[in-house]
């Protein structure tokens, strides 16, 4: 199974704070995806990312979300302006050689206070 | 204090029972379809695939079956062990690539 590991694990941030969450990929991947999960809840899409560039976002991944890939090795999501509600595990997700099969990381636990 | 969230189905087997755990999807156009087992504070992983051009697939101890009639996937574990003991989530999305739709979970406890 393809690795992925997330940085940082746990993330506490001040309500409209900016927060970098990534996603460090082992070997080369195809697709890049962000879900997040909020406690106790069903897994939630955010964003795909293909051949460096959003491929498809949900109704959450709004103007404070975005994404990137700068130096073609680690894959941020960035929040702007935290809230209350982004409060949830991020977790990061890769396709590899079939574009089918997402891996997902450990994730990072969000907590905003 | 009040709980939030979903209330997740549970299911409840011995160790050494099989398990089958159960999924309805709605969007006739999926083609792809996956399982994957959640563990707590932990990612999902992925136990086992299957495209819409098939009705079975066979793994180490899980079995999927899809039946596109009913919209219905299931997961069947063999011999359930007490590492099994996880959430399951059943997921699906129309083309190779796309986001992946997630359904509620079930919650698999096995008792020894």
């Amino acid at each position: 199974e393809p690795e992925v590991t997330q940085t940082p694990s746990h993330q506490v941030t001040q309500m409209g704070q900016e927060v970098i969450l990534r996603c460090v990929p082992i070997s080369n991947h195809l697709y890049f995806y962000w879900y997040r999960q909020i406690l106790g809840q069903k897994v939630e899409f955010l964003v795909s990312f293909y051949n460096n560039e959003i491929s498809e976002k949900s109704e959450i991944f709004d103007d404070q979300f975005s994404v990137e890939r700068p130096d073609g090795s680690n894959f941020t999501l960035k929040i702007r302006s935290t809230k209350l509600e982004d409060s949830a595990m991020y977790f990061c997700a890769i396709t590899h050689r079939d574009p089918d099969t997402q891996y997902f990381g450990p994730g990072t636990r969000l907590t905003v206070l | 204090g009040e709980s939030v969230g979903l209330h997740l189905p549970t299911l409840s087997v011995q160790e050494g029972d099989n398990s089958i755990i159960n999924c309805a999807y709605s969007n006739s156009a999926s083609d792809y379809f996956i399982w994957y087992k959640q563990e707590s504070g932990k990612g999902p992983q992925f136990i086992i695939d299957i495209r819409s051009n098939m009705d079975k697939r066979q793994g180490q101890r899980v079995t999927v079956l899809l039946n596109k009639t009913v919209k219905h996937l299931s997961l069947q574990i063999a011999a359930t062990q007490p590492g099994d003991s996880a959430v399951y989530f059943c997921a699906e999305n129309e083309n190779s690539g796309y986001a992946l739709n997630f359904g509620k979970g079930t919650s698999l406890l096995v008792t020894p």
